[in-house]
């Protein structure tokens, strides 16, 4: 099993331009989330989801957007990006809310 | 809305010395307690969880953590440290679906 995976390791982006970051599980959990770490403050919550077809917010959700078409994937959207979001993020999944949570290793990005 | 703290930004302890991190939440419910370590450039990784069960909870690597009611504590410790542990602790609490709190972390040096 590779667990999470991440891609990209990586990412620069310029104020007001989008991507995806992307998620990716072969454990067959259900519960997957998105986090933001940002040096001083823990992890923060993004976005989750219970299931393929049903996501919900978290803590932090202003400026992302998921989405959760299949069981192995979970995808995160920045719209606009903004220097705000500069940040590293992982992904996270469990088979449910209160199993444990295996993270992927994480996407630092840069919003210049 | 509950929160974690974690006492101390950075601990600092000699080989073969006891490890003592602390974490106190706030909550209004019955929580889901966890402890993770984070090595460099690594994703979170299940130290241990309080799910409640025993009050006295073994993780992995000789870690294990005590809840405490009346408290609202639940410190991390360990009875002798070794070089390895050198890395970030954080505490969480997670009281629904949706609301997983991470504490700011506490970064753990170990000298020789």
């Amino acid at each position: 099993n590779a667990g999470v995976t991440q891609t990209p390791k990586f990412q620069v982006l310029k104020t007001g331009q989008s991507m995806t970051l992307q998620c990716a599980q072969d454990m067959n959990h259900e519960y997957m989330s998105w986090y933001r770490q940002d040096p001083g403050m823990g992890l923060r919550l993004i976005h989750y989801s219970v299931g393929a077809g049903i996501t919900d917010q978290g803590e932090v959700p202003n400026g992302y957007n998921v989405s959760r078409s299949t069981t192995e994937d979970f995808p995160l959207r920045l719209l606009s990006a903004a220097p705000s979001q500069t940040s590293v993020y992982f992904c996270a999944s469990s088979y449910s809310v209160t199993d444990t949570q295996y993270f992927g290793p994480g996407t630092r990005l840069t919003v210049l | 809305a509950q929160s974690v703290t974690q006492l101390g930004s950075h601990v600092s302890v000699s080989e073969g010395a006891l490890v003592l991190l602390r974490c106190n939440y706030s909550s209004s419910v019955p929580p889901y307690l966890f402890w993770y370590v984070q090595y460099p450039n690594q994703g979170l990784q299940l130290l241990l969880k309080y799910t409640s069960a025993a009050t006295l909870v073994k993780g992995i690597n000789g870690f294990e953590a005590e809840f405490k009611k009346s408290e609202t504590s639940f410190h991390l410790t360990k009875p002798s440290a070794h070089m390895s542990d050198a890395a970030e602790y954080f505490c969480a609490v997670r009281t629904s679906q949706n609301d997983m709190r991470f504490g700011a972390g506490t970064r753990l040096t170990v000298k020789p």
